[in-house]
């Protein structure tokens, strides 16, 4: 398996513009994870799915953010508009039956 | 509330020589954990992980113990190499919310040749 794929690898865009985020999981996990790190927070979830359903949303910070799972093998983050203050590193995550997180190895973002 | 938490945001050791790193959690509903390490540039690895229904779990040179009386688990790597140079992070499972991961501040470890 090729592990939690995630692109861009890096993605520098202008502030006020549309960032999509790009994720495709594990086949077989049924739960995907967004998280963000940041030195000063570290490691935040932002919102996870199982079956394709978002559970919690409660880490996303605003309604800037959103996120889909249309299917079982692709997810999508998207920030519009863009502020400096997204500048981050964005991991994927999946995992099966809450067990077995695998990590992507992440978008970082740079909005200037 | 939730949280888990590092007591050691750094630690350099001498290759060769025992890492130990801690982590405190505050959630005595949390019944699994990880330790996850993340080395510049990539994406956290997954380590080892244990069960709250057990007390010591065993690796490849590396060692969790959980104490829940305390609400502590450590990860102790044996005769450190300079590979294992990276942050190191522990992970709490609240299972009755879905499995989410919560993570700990991370700590730094920098092994001396």
């Amino acid at each position: 398996d090729a592990g939690v794929i995630q692109s861009p690898r890096h993605e520098v865009t202008e502030m006020g513009q549309e960032v999509t985020l790009r994720c495709k999981p594990i086949s077989g996990h049924d739960y995907l994870f967004w998280y963000r790190q940041t030195m000063m927070r570290g490691l935040e979830l932002l919102i996870y799915f199982n079956n394709n359903v978002p559970i919690d949303d409660s880490g996303m910070p605003e309604d800037r953010f959103s996120a889909k799972m249309p299917n079982a093998s692709f997810s999508t983050l998207k920030i519009q508009p863009s502020e400096p203050r997204d500048s981050a590193v964005y991991f994927c995550a999946s995992s099966n039956q809450n067990l077995g997180y695998t990590f992507g190895s992440g978008t970082r973002l740079t909005v200037v | 509330g939730e949280s888990v938490g590092l007591h050691l945001p750094t630690l350099s050791v001498q290759e060769g020589d025992n890492s130990i790193i801690n982590c405190a959690y505050s959630n005595s509903a949390s019944d699994y954990f990880i330790w996850y390490k993340q080395e510049s540039g990539k994406g956290p690895q997954f380590i080892i992980d244990i069960r709250s229904n057990m007390d010591k779990r065993q690796g490849q040179r590396v060692t969790v113990l959980l104490n829940k009386t305390v609400k502590h688990l450590s990860l102790q790597i044996a005769a450190t190499q300079p590979g294992d140079s990276a942050v190191y992070f522990c992970a709490e499972n609240i299972y009755n919310q879905g499995g989410k991961l919560i993570f700990g501040q991370g700590t730094e470890l920098s092994v001396k040749p």
